[in-house]
């Protein structure tokens, strides 16, 4: 049983380029999470999606940032015109139901560096 | 002041030593995550609990939920429990998805 699968692991790009992150959860889990951890900073919670839904975005820069979670496939956080201050880990994570009671299983994350 | 606050912020312990990660928070929970995350970057998910004791292996997990406090033990310890450790309060009534974290407690066992 695979666990949380992200991919790329590592990612570079230039300022004013975009920047897609896919995470495909752990089979049978259908919420997924996006939490960032900028340079020598804690975790932050970002969004909280299911399947075709956006449950909590409150984390969530207003501007150039989105995240979708399609009937099929992966889901993806998106980062538009990325700038420097955007170089951070960003992990998703999933779970089988809502996060209250429910164990969060994280991925390897998504190491973005933005020249 | 954050909302959940890690002690000691770093750690250094010989191997073999019992070793006690402190969290304590200020919001109501719904549930305490401690996590794992070593030098390559990832993250394991160590415990989920909402009251008690929780054990796995060599290390143990206690919650007070009077006195919003959770610890994280690890006995005998060894230097591949290196690391970082993390607390994450599952914040009850707040937004869903929202889960907060404490900045972390960098622990090195020395052979």
């Amino acid at each position: 049983n695979a666990g949380v699968m992200q991919n790329p692991r590592h990612l570079v790009r230039r300022r004013g380029q975009e920047a897609r992150l896919r995470c495909s959860p752990m089979k049978g889990h259908s919420h997924v999470y996006w939490y960032r951890q900028l340079p020598e900073e804690g975790l932050k919670f970002m969004v909280y999606l299911q399947k075709e839904n956006i449950i909590d975005e409150s984390g969530m820069p207003k501007e150039r940032f989105s995240a979708e979670f399609p009937k099929e496939g992966p889901s993806i956080l998106r980062i538009q015109q990325v700038v420097r201050g955007d170089s951070a880990a960003y992990f998703c994570a999933s779970s089988v139901a809502v996060p209250t009671y429910n164990e969060q299983f994280f991925g390897p994350g998504t190491r973005l560096t933005v020249l | 002041k954050n909302e959940v606050e890690q002690s000691p912020q770093n750690l250094t312990a010989q191997e073999g030593e019992f070793i006690t990660i402190n969290c304590s928070y200020s919001v109501g929970i719904s549930a305490l995550h401690w996590l794992q995350q070593h030098p390559g970057g990832g993250i394991v998910s160590l415990f989920m609990l909402s009251s008690g004791k929780k054990k796995h292996g060599r290390l143990i997990a206690t919650i007070n939920i009077q006195e919003k406090h959770s610890s994280l033990h690890i006995t005998a310890s060894h230097p591949r429990d290196s690391a970082v450790y993390i607390c994450a309060a599952m914040n009850y009534g707040g937004s869903q998805g929202n889960l907060i974290f404490g900045k972390g407690t960098k622990l090195s066992v020395k052979p």
